[in-house]
């Protein structure tokens, strides 16, 4: 079993849609927890960390469901420059990060 | 500043021959971490260092080999190149990698190709 698992999409929305993206991780010890995003053939970039109670920045929001072990992002009001690649990523509390496949988003006008 | 700086950007090698892919950070981190990137895969971890002269192995660390002589360089050796080590390599550092602070910066990757 994968440590972290996402849903590869592709998910394509209109402009001013609502998305959320589900990531879900196999070690109950993990402890800190990232969304990437990653533009075609660049590198990956952090978006937000994942805190125990839930954070947002502006448009996006990630919450952490630890009992369940899955981790998610909602992104609303969908711009075309939010279509990217969003990775999961998962630390176990080693010095080891785990990364998500990639959940593929694009925004179409 | 520069961030995290890999060279090359891309490289072709047959099977059998030996590079070094190099990786040079600015910022002072203690950690720095080698990602190979395959379709399908995810990002996968090669090596890590969390500081000048320890370095440990991530989860695929077979047929790759690294140092870390100094806090600003982490390079990358393939001692004998074969064709499933054709991938986009990413190198990343932090200042550490357990806690939710701890951002990791990728550098800009080498595709690598081996025939």
């Amino acid at each position: 079993r994968k440590e972290v698992e996402q849903d590869p999409g592709p998910f394509n929305v209109p402009e001013g849609a609502t998305v959320a993206f589900n990531c879900t991780y196999s070690n109950s010890a993990s402890q800190s927890f990232f969304w990437y995003r990653q533009d075609c053939r660049k590198e990956p970039k952090l978006l937000m960390s994942v805190y125990s109670s839930g954070n947002e920045d502006g448009r996006f929001t990630a919450q952490l469901n630890r009992a369940s072990q899955y981790i998610s992002l909602l992104i609303r009001d969908s711009k075309l420059s939010d279509s990217a690649t969003y990775l999961c990523v998962v630390n176990t509390g080693a010095n080891n990060l785990f990364f998500g496949t990639g959940t593929r988003l694009t925004v179409i006008p | 500043n520069a961030g995290v700086t890999q060279t090359p950007k891309f490289q072709v090698l047959k099977t059998g021959q030996s590079m070094t892919l190099q990786c040079a950070q600015d910022m002072n981190h203690e950690y720095m971490s080698w990602y190979r990137q395959d379709p399908g895969m995810g990002l996968r971890l090669i090596h890590y260092s969390v500081g000048a002269g320890i370095t440990d192995q991530g989860e695929v660390p077979n047929g790759y080999n690294v140092s870390r002589s100094t806090t600003e360089d982490f390079p990358l050796r393939l001692l004998s190149a074969a064709p499933s080590q054709t991938s986009v390599y990413f190198c990343a550092s932090s200042y550490g990698a357990v806690l939710a602070k701890n951002i990791q910066y990728f550098g800009a990757g080498t595709r690598l190709s081996v025939l």
